[in-house]
């Protein structure tokens, strides 16, 4: 079945870039997402991209695909205290009936 | 703003009774809604699919007598909680279809905090 790989942790400090690597396993997958959850809170959709780009840039958020591996990764720019949370990747199915996740990434920012 | 609104945010409740949880999308009608439910530290489980006008669709192992999900209008649906126990609290996120086909964008409810004591 679908399958969708994150690293668990990372921490970065302020103002670096942080890079959320994702992996999935379902290649008919049409659309990827990026949630964020901050404590306490329900997801947040940050971004996704379409299984026909290899790139979206939002403000600090870069999403790179790279379709023929299976890698998605989010891309964090001038990474602040308030960007610490969960970060989810998503695949969903073909007809978009059901989102897949992944076990979240915590990010941690230290100043 | 949100465009998809759960109710209530929080609840505590007694075993033994039942909760409803609400789960309206606010500015498009929803065909298709879907509830989750996150245990601590963990992903989202998928629990059910509601479908307007029809029965929910069931994931394995989530019991249908105990999850009750209604899907009465395009705008609403409800997930109750019967006769619950202290094992049934948890976080439940519900989300929303908008569009459909390719052109489809799912949003997320802010998610109840359901506590049994």
């Amino acid at each position: 079945g679908e399958d969708v790989e994150q690293s668990l942790f990372l921490s970065v400090r302020e103002g670096d870039s942080s890079v959320i690597n994702c992996t999935y396993t379902d290649s008919s997958s049409t659309y990827l997402y990026w949630y964020k959850q901050e404590p306490g809170a329900g997801l947040q959709l940050l971004t996704y991209i379409f299984s026909n780009m290899d790139m979206k840039q939002d403000q600090r958020l870069t999403v790179l695909l790279n379709k023929k591996d299976k890698h998605l990764s989010l891309r964090i720019a001038d990474t602040q205290t308030g960007d610490s949370a969960i970060y989810f990747c998503a695949e969903s199915d073909q007809a978009g009936t059901a989102l897949i996740f992944g076990k979240g990434t915590t990010l941690s920012v230290s100043s | 703003g949100a465009v998809v609104s759960q109710h209530p945010s929080w609840v505590i409740c007694k075993s033994g009774t039942s909760v409803k949880i609400e789960c309206r999308s606010l500015d498009f009608q929803a065909t298709t809604m879907f509830w989750y439910r996150q245990f601590p530290k963990q992903s989202l489980m998928l629990m059910a699919t509601s479908n307007e006008g029809s029965k929910a669709t069931y994931e394995q192992g989530v019991e249908k007598d105990k999850f009750l999900i209604n899907h009465a209008s395009l705008t609403l649906s409800t997930l109750t909680v019967t006769s619950a126990h202290p094992e049934d609290s948890s976080f439940y996120i519900c989300s929303a279809r908008r569009g459909t086909g390719r052109g489809n964008t799912i949003y997320f409810g802010e998610g109840s905090w359901l506590t049994v004591v």
